[in-house]
């Protein structure tokens, strides 16, 4: 099956910094990469998305790239700010609608 | 619209114990599924719905058993709890969405096995 790592688990960043957030995949049949923030004692809920056939894909202050020779996929959010403080979830779908999630980042924004 | 809604919120259970934990969506989604999270391990399904009628394991099935109620309604049931199934499950229906799959999570319920 599909395995996703992600890294850092931890990452603090001053506000008004830059944040990346790194993601590799082993199936290279998975076509689709959806990134999900979950603040601390809510659900999980997705922040952006990106297809195969896409390289790069921006949406205010966040955005996502995708290399698919390298298998690797990372978030971006540039202008941090305190309520982008919670946990990041990447995840690789390799078709039948499902996801696989990474670990999990957990980012903290120091004001 | 209510979207994923899952009962009960909190729940403590003495090992050996049974549960049913159940979970609707109301907005039409052929796709359902259940996932626990732990910490530092991200979200692990549990078990997956593609349609009515169907149902398929995931990553960590043992010691669950699903149900598909209906097209609404999907309950997730441990039939002998162990202290090793304590965790926040999330519910989760998808809809395809230009050639991806969006899902949408529940609120969770936190179990608690002693």
């Amino acid at each position: 099956g599909e395995n996703v790592e992600q890294h850092p688990s931890t990452l603090s960043v001053q506000e008004g910094d830059s944040a990346v957030i790194k993601c590799t995949y082993s199936d290279s049949a998975s076509n689709y990469f959806p990134w999900y923030k979950q603040e601390l004692g809510k659900r999980p809920q997705l922040i952006i998305d990106i297809r195969s056939n896409v390289g790069e894909k921006k949406d205010q202050r966040i955005a996502v790239t995708l290399n698919k020779t390298a298998k690797h996929f990372s978030l971006h959010i540039t202008e941090t700010q305190p309520e982008d403080s919670a946990v990041y979830f990447c995840a690789a779908s390799p078709g039948a609608n499902n996801l696989f999630f990474g670990t999990g980042t957990r980012l903290t924004v120091i004001p | 619209n209510a979207g994923v809604t899952q009962t009960p919120k909190f729940q403590v259970l003495k090992t050996g114990q049974s549960m049913t934990l159940q979970c609707a969506q109301d907005m039409n989604h052929n796709s359902m599924y259940w996932y626990r999270q732990d910490p530092g391990m991200g979200l692990r399904l549990i078990y997956y719905s593609a349609s009515e009628g169907t149902t398929d394991k995931g990553e960590v099935p043992n010691g669950y058993n699903v149900s598909r109620l209906n097209k609404r309604e999907f309950s997730l049931r441990l039939e002998s709890a162990a202290p090793s199934q304590t965790s926040v499950y999330f519910c989760a229906s998808s809809e395809e969405n230009r050639g991806g799959w969006t899902q949408y999570f529940g609120p969770g319920t936190r179990l608690l096995v002693l």
